[in-house]
């Protein structure tokens, strides 16, 4: 069965540092997505991405975050310059267009720690 | 908005007692409706759905009917295991919000042997 990966499984870095969470939707997918849960909370949209541009964005996703797919099978969540707060579960997800149900197809997640 | 609300957690039962997890959502439109699972540590997975009214979503014992008269999609399953003790969300989306998923705030369930 296709599934989406999504690379480090856990990544700590240093607050004000730049991170790059990574992931590779399944492959005829077109619609791509990132959300974050804050441990113990609820999972949160951030941003949906389509056509090589951002199609919707949450109040979230603010200036330190971007999002890329820079060689039509990686999708990328850039953190410019990390604050505390940014600490949580980071899911990646694809859908594929024209179904009725596109949703899914989740990756297992980043864990990303601010320290 | 578009919105999901599940019951509030943790809900206790001990093994073999019968499931039901509340789900209501208010959209617009005609939403498809999830169910997801996160066991402990892992990531969330996918556990049923329903596209339409009246569809049932069905999966490893555990199933949901999407309920458009009184917008609900509630979680049943009629003996749960202590392997069932995750945290499982309702979700839904639509097609006009490029199938962004709305979820409910989760509920943890707890299985005793």
């Amino acid at each position: 069965e296709p599934e989406v990966t999504q690379t480090p499984s856990h990544q700590v870095t240093q607050m004000g540092q730049e991170v790059i969470l990574r992931c590779v939707p399944i492959s005829n997918h077109l619609y791509f997505y990132w959300y974050r849960q804050i441990l113990g909370q609820k999972v949160e949209f951030l941003v949906s991405f389509y056509n090589n541009e951002i199609s919707e964005k949450s109040e979230i996703f603010d200036d330190q975050f971007s999002v890329e797919r820079p060689d039509g099978s990686n999708f990328t969540l850039k953190i410019r310059s990390t604050k505390l707060e940014d600490s949580a579960m980071y899911f990646c997800a694809s859908s594929e267009e024209g179904q009725g149900i596109t949703s899914g197809y989740f990756g297992p997640g980043t864990r990303l720690t601010v320290t | 908005g578009d919105s999901v609300t599940q019951m509030e957690g943790p809900v206790t039962l001990s093994e073999e007692a019968f499931l039901t997890i509340n789900c209501t959502y208010t959209a617009t439109g005609y939403p498809s409706l999830f169910w997801y699972v996160q066991y402990p540590g892992e990531g969330l997975q996918l556990l049923l759905k329903a596209t339409k009214a009246d569809d049932k979503g069905s999966n490893k014992g555990f199933e949901a009917t999407y309920r458009k008269e009184t917008t609900s999609f509630h979680l049943e399953k009629g003996s749960v295991q202590v392997s069932d003790s995750a945290v499982y969300f309702c979700a839904l989306t639509k097609r006009d919000s490029n199938y962004q998923l709305i979820w409910g705030a989760g509920t943890k369930l707890i299985i005793k042997p």
